[in-house]
C-alpha cells in the first residue's frame, strides 16, 4: 500500500539552529513530491513540487531535495515566523491521488 | 485576487442535521477536491470532481455528499450519516486532475455539539 511517513513529529529549533525534515514514501510510481505549510487554524499553502531523484528546490530559507524514496526539508537559519506545521504529499500513479503525510510541527524559538 | 474561499470558517452541528460547506474559486481550475483533516492524520479525500457534473468518491466519501453545477463551486454536504464529522475541512483545486499542484482555501471546522 502506497504510505507517506515524516519525521520527526515535532521538532523544536533555536533562532539561526539549521536542521532537516524529513519525508520517507513507498508510492507505486512516483509522479511528483509536494511540500506545503500549514499555520494553526489554516489551509496549506503550497511551498515546492519535485518530480524526480535529484531535483533541488529553494525559496527563502528552504531547500527542499528529493530522492528515490524520501525528501527533505532542509530550513537554514530559521527564524521565529518559519513555526508552522510542514506537510509532504506525493502524487501516486497507481492510485492516482495524493496521498499526505501526518506533517511535521516545526516550532523555533528566539 | 485569485484564490479559494470556504465558509463559513466555523460551523455547529447538531445530531441528525445535514449541513453544507461552501468552497468557490476563481482560478478557472477544472479539478476541484473536498479532504478531510483530523489531529496526528494526513488529510484525507473525501470526494473530486474533474469536471462540472461530474465528481468521485474519495476514501472516506460515507457520509458526505457534493454537487458540481458550475465550474468555480463544489459545495460538500456533510449528512446525519457521518457518525463522526468534527474534524477541519479543507477544499483544494487545480488546473487538471493529476499531478498537477493543488491549491487550498482557508478550510472550515465542523464540530457536533
Amino acid at each position: 500500500e502506497d504510505q507517506v511517513t515524516q519525521s520527526p513529529e515535532a521538532l523544536r529549533l533555536q533562532e539561526g539552529e539549521s536542521s532537516s525534515l524529513n519525508c520517507s514514501y513507498t508510492v507505486s510510481g512516483l509522479r511528483g513530491l509536494f511540500w506545503y505549510r500549514q499555520d494553526p487554524g489554516k489551509g496549506p499553502e503550497f511551498l515546492f513540487t519535485l518530480y524526480s531523484a535529484g531535483e533541488e528546490k529553494e525559496k527563502e530559507r528552504l531547500k527542499a531535495t528529493l530522492t528515490k524514496k524520501e525528501s527533505f526539508l532542509h530550513i537554514t537559519a530559521p527564524k521565529p515566523e518559519d513555526s508552522a506545521t510542514y506537510l509532504c504529499a506525493v502524487f501516486s500513479g497507481g492510485y492516482n491521488k495524493l496521498i499526505f503525510g501526518a506533517g511535521t510541527r516545526l516550532a523555533v524559538h528566539p | 485576487d485569485g484564490g479559494i474561499t470556504q465558509s463559513p470558517k466555523y460551523l455547529f452541528r447538531k445530531e441528525g442535521q445535514n449541513v453544507t460547506l461552501s468552497c468557490e474559486q476563481n482560478l478557472n481550475h477544472d479539478a476541484m477536491y473536498w479532504y478531510r483533516q483530523d489531529p496526528g492524520q494526513g488529510l484525507r479525500l473525501i470526494y473530486y470532481s474533474q469536471i462540472v457534473n461530474d465528481f468521485q468518491k474519495g476514501d472516506i466519501a460515507e457520509g458526505y455528499s457534493v454537487s458540481r453545477e458550475k465550474k468555480e463551486s463544489f459545495p460538500l454536504t456533510v449528512t446525519s450519516a457521518q457518525k463522526n464529522p468534527t474534524a477541519f475541512y479543507l477544499c483544494a483545486s487545480s488546473s487538471e486532475r493529476g499531478t498537477d499542484t493543488q491549491y487550498f482555501g482557508p478550510g472550515t471546522r465542523l464540530t457536533v455539539l
